[in-house]
This record gives structure tokens, C-alpha cells and sequence, in this order.
């Protein structure tokens, strides 16, 4: 079993729309939480920190559930430039930070 | 403030050759990384650093060397490449204080075997 599992997708949804992305961790002894985003052929980013009330940025909600190991990014008003790779990591190995990826939920924003 | 810079950006090599890929941040962070990425997969973490002078494996680290001589910069050397090597590589680098630091990515170095 992967340590950090994403639904590769692709995600295809008409601009405006919401869209969820889940991920699942399996271990309970992870501590830090991220949303990276990718565009094709570039370097990751950090888009957002998940913190355990949840978070929000703009059009974009970040959830943690700690019990269940897993996470979850929720966009709203979806726009074109949102089209992109986006990547569930997690930090399992306490303050060296090294960090463990999915390997990425795949987003097409159409017109 | 050019964060996190890696050299070469592009590099085609025959089985056998070695060759190094350099990273150089300007942040002043403590911690640096090296990651591969495959098609289909996530990053894969090859080695890591916590400071200058000291290395660590990741989870792939077979048939990679690193090296951290200077603070700012994390060299990955490969000393005899491989067709399984080809990917993308990417360098990164971290604050050292809180486990909450994201970290900083280069914009990444394709590497082909031949």
C-alpha cells in the first residue's frame, strides 16, 4: 500500500464548477499536511498548509480528519488557470522535514 | 531572489558516464532535498540534508551520491548512469524551524540515459 494514495483522475469539469479531491494517509504518525500544485513540466508548489480545523484560501478549503488519515482539497468557482496536477503530501518524519507525495490528482478546467 | 536554482536544466548522457547535478538556494535554509519524479508517480525522495556537512538516504538512494559541502548548495552525482535513471530531478530546501516549513523547489533538471 502507497503511503500517501490519490485518485490520479483526470478531473475534467466546466469552468465554475466545484470540485473535491481526497487523499488518504497510512501513517497515523504523520504530523504535517500539504496541497502542493503542479503545472505540467514545472516545479511543485506549495498552494496550501492543512491544519486540523480546516482551512481556508480564497476559493480553495483544505480539511484534515486525523481518525480516519485523510485529507481533502475543495475548490470552488473553478477558472481555467486551475488546470493543473495537484498533489497530496505529508510529513511523517517529524522536524527533518522530509516529505512523502502522492502522486497527484490530475485537473482539466474546460471552458 | 532567485530561491532555489538547478544546473543544468537539460542533460542527455550514454549508460556509464556520471555526471553531477548542482543545487544552489540563497535563502539560507537549513535543510535541502533531492527528489526524482516519474511518470505515474509521486516524488520519490533520494537523499536529504539537515546541514552543512551532513547527508542522509532517502528512499531511493541506490546508484546516487550527494555531497554538502557549502550550506547553499546540494550536489547529486551519478557515477555510472543507468537507463532507469532518466527522470525529472528535482532540488529542494526547507527552513529548519517548525515541522510546518514547506519546502522551496527548484524549477528541475531532465535527464535522459541512453
Amino acid at each position: 500500500r502507497k503511503e500517501v494514495e490519490q485518485d490520479p483522475g483526470p478531473f475534467n469539469v466546466p469552468e465554475g464548477a466545484t470540485v473535491a479531491f481526497n487523499c488518504t494517509y497510512s501513517n497515523s504518525a504523520s504530523q504535517s499536511f500539504f496541497w502542493y500544485r503542479q503545472d505540467c513540466r514545472k516545479e511543485p508548489k506549495l498552494l496550501m498548509s492543512v491544519y486540523s480545523s480546516g482551512n481556508e484560501d480564497g476559493r480553495f478549503t483544505a480539511q484534515l480528519n486525523r481518525a480516519s488519515q485523510y485529507i481533502s482539497l475543495l475548490i470552488r468557482d473553478s477558472k481555467l488557470s486551475d488546470s493543473a496536477t495537484y498533489l497530496c503530501v505529508v510529513n511523517v518524519a517529524g522536524n527533518t522535514g522530509k516529505l512523502i507525495f502522492g502522486q497527484g490528482t490530475t485537473l482539466q478546467v474546460k471552458p | 531572489n532567485a530561491g532555489v536554482t538547478q544546473t543544468p536544466k537539460f542533460r542527455v548522457l550514454k549508460t556509464g558516464q556520471s555526471m553531477t547535478l548542482l543545487c544552489a538556494q540563497d535563502m539560507n535554509h537549513e535543510y535541502m532535498y533531492w527528489y526524482r519524479q516519474d511518470p505515474g508517480m509521486g516524488l520519490r525522495l533520494i537523499h536529504y540534508s539537515v546541514g552543512e556537512g551532513t547527508t542522509a538516504k532517502g528512499e531511493v538512494p541506490d546508484g546516487y551520491n550527494v555531497s554538502r559541502l557549502k550550506k547553499q548548495n546540494f550536489l547529486l552525482g551519478l557515477e555510472s548512469a543507468a537507463p532507469s535513471q532518466t527522470s525529472v530531478y528535482f532540488c529542494a530546501s526547507r527552513d529548519r524551524q517548525g515541522g510546518n516549513q514547506p519546502q522551496h523547489f527548484g524549477d528541475g533538471t531532465r535527464l535522459s540515459i541512453l
